[in-house]
């Protein structure tokens, strides 16, 4: 139980176009859902919290505008990277919170994004 | 949210060895959470321990909490290689929900 699936697993993309990354708990509802950035050898960067049917909540220094996050259903959470530059390019997780849970966090596989 | 910060950075055994990791934190929490990364992937949830348990066990792994000390451990017990992985600790405050992540410990098993 507690799996979270990330659609791409993988994306390539060119400067200036968008990509959406999606998230889905495939056997439990997530109210909340959580996205991470993860650059080479370093932690999680915890980017926003993810609440189904209401804005999301961004950490400090994140762009909401660039990041645009959409929690439309207990199951689905996705993010979009708009405009994206070199400098996006890195391994995005998300995670999603068992609404019966403790705060456990079940994280998806990650989407590595690389931007040319 | 608070992060959790791992103790020693990295860390290298043989195969049957035990390996234990620290964390430290700094205020008030209901739990506090484990987590394995392997290279490349996501996290993966491996146990969790409330504020008023000293100790849990769940096959090869013993955790540990001091919360007067504000710390828990983590031991793996008869290490594999397939253990190798980066460890992290997530202490969950009691006013918060985030979990944030410090650098976590390297863990390498050599066969």
């Amino acid at each position: 139980g507690a799996v979270v699936s990330q659609h791409p697993s993988w994306v390539i993309c060119k400067s200036g176009t968008s990509v959406k990354i999606e998230c889905r708990s495939l056997d439990f509802q997530a109210t909340t859902m959580f996205w991470y950035r993860q650059f080479p050898k370093q932690s999680l960067m915890l980017m926003a919290t993810s609440n189904e049917g209401s804005k999301a909540t961004y950490e400090q220094g994140v762009e909401k505008d660039k990041f645009l996050i959409n929690h439309a259903s207990l199951t689905l959470s996705t993010l979009t990277v708009t405009s994206a530059h070199p400098e996006d390019s890195s391994f995005y997780i998300c995670s999603a919170r068992d609404i019966g849970g403790e705060g456990e966090q079940y994280f998806g596989p990650g989407t590595r994004l690389t931007v040319t | 949210s608070q992060q959790g910060e791992e103790d020693p950075q990295a860390l290298s055994i043989q195969e049957g060895e035990n390996a234990t990791m620290n964390c430290s934190y700094k205020t008030s929490i209901n739990n506090l959470q484990w987590y394995r990364q392997n290279s490349g992937r996501g996290l993966v949830h491996l146990i969790l321990i409330r504020s008023n348990e000293r100790e849990k066990h769940s096959g090869r792994l013993r955790v540990t909490l001091d919360t007067s000390k504000k710390s828990s451990s983590l031991l793996i017990t008869a290490s594999r290689a397939a253990d190798t992985a980066s460890y992290f600790c997530a202490p969950r405050e009691t006013s918060g929900s985030r979990l944030t992540f410090g650098e976590g410990t390297q863990l390498t098993v050599n066969p």
